[in-house]
C-alpha cells in the first residue's frame, strides 16, 4: 500500500513569517493530495488539495506544490498567523480510488504571536 | 446539513467490554469511512464503505474489530472485546463517490478509553 512520510513532525514560527510542510509518497499511482487541518479537539477539514496533472495551486495565504518526479509534495503557508496554528495531515490516494486515504502522521504547526 | 454526526464522543471502559461506535453520514454521500487516530501512528484507515459495501477492510487491526453499515444513513464499528491499546480517536467520515477525488467530510470523532 502507499507510505506517506510527513516532516517536521512539529514546527514553530513567528507569526508573519511563512511555514513549509513537505510530504513524500510511495506509490507513483498517486493522484490526488490533499492536505488538512485539525485544531486541537476537532475533526480535520479540508484546507486544500492538488491533483497530479498540476504542480502547483494557491488559495490565499496557502499554496501547495507537487514534484511527481520526486514523489513529494508540500504545504506553503504565507504569513502565518495565531489562528494558523495546528495539526496539518498531509494525505494521498492511490491510482483512480481518490477517496482511498493514506495520511502522514502530521505536523503540529505553532505560531508565536 | 448537520455534517457527520459520531457518537458517543466519549467512551471509557474496561478492558474485555464490548464497544460500539456510531456514524452517520451525511445525507448523499456514498462512501463512507473509519479511522483511527494515536499519537504514534496518525490516521489510519480502518474500513471504508461505498454504497453500503465494504470495499477494503484490510486496515481493520484484528478480528476483534468489526463494522457494518445496514443503510445509507448508519454505520457502527464494534471492538469486541476491547484491549488497552484500542485506546485512541475514531474518526468517521464521509464523501460523494470514489472517483475522482472529492473532500473527505470527517465527523468529530469518539475519543475511546480502555482502561
Amino acid at each position: 500500500g502507499e507510505n506517506v512520510e510527513q516532516h517536521p513532525s512539529t514546527l514553530s514560527v513567528q507569526e508573519g513569517d511563512s511555514a513549509v510542510i513537505k510530504c513524500t509518497y510511495s506509490d507513483s499511482a498517486s493522484n490526488y493530495f490533499p492536505w488538512y487541518k485539525q485544531e486541537l479537539g476537532k475533526r480535520p477539514q479540508l484546507i486544500i488539495d492538488i491533483r497530479s496533472n498540476v504542480g502547483e495551486k494557491k488559495d490565499q495565504r496557502i499554496a501547495v506544490t507537487l514534484n511527481k518526479t520526486a514523489k513529494h509534495f508540500s504545504l506553503h503557508i504565507t504569513e502565518t498567523q495565531p489562528e494558523d496554528s495546528a495539526v496539518y495531515l498531509c494525505a494521498a490516494s492511490i491510482g483512480t480510488v481518490a477517496n482511498n486515504l493514506f495520511f502522514g502522521t502530521g505536523t503540529r504547526l505553532t505560531v508565536i504571536p | 446539513d448537520a455534517g457527520v454526526i459520531q457518537s458517543p464522543r466519549h467512551e471509557v471502559t474496561e478492558m474485555g467490554q464490548e464497544v460500539t461506535l456510531r456514524c452517520k453520514p451525511i445525507s448523499g454521500h456514498n462512501s463512507l469511512f473509519w479511522y483511527r487516530q494515536t499519537m504514534m501512528r496518525g490516521l489510519e484507515l480502518l474500513i471504508y464503505f461505498n454504497n453500503n459495501v465494504p470495499i477494503d477492510d484490510s486496515g481493520m487491526p484484528e478480528d476483534r474489530f468489526s463494522a457494518k453499515m445496514p443503510n445509507a444513513s448508519f454505520s457502527t464499528l464494534k471492538i469486541q472485546p476491547s484491549e488497552p491499546r484500542d485506546s485512541a480517536v475514531y474518526f468517521c467520515a464521509s464523501s460523494f463517490g470514489l472517483q475522482g477525488g472529492g473532500e473527505l467530510f470527517f465527523g468529530e470523532g469518539s475519543r475511546l478509553t480502555v482502561l
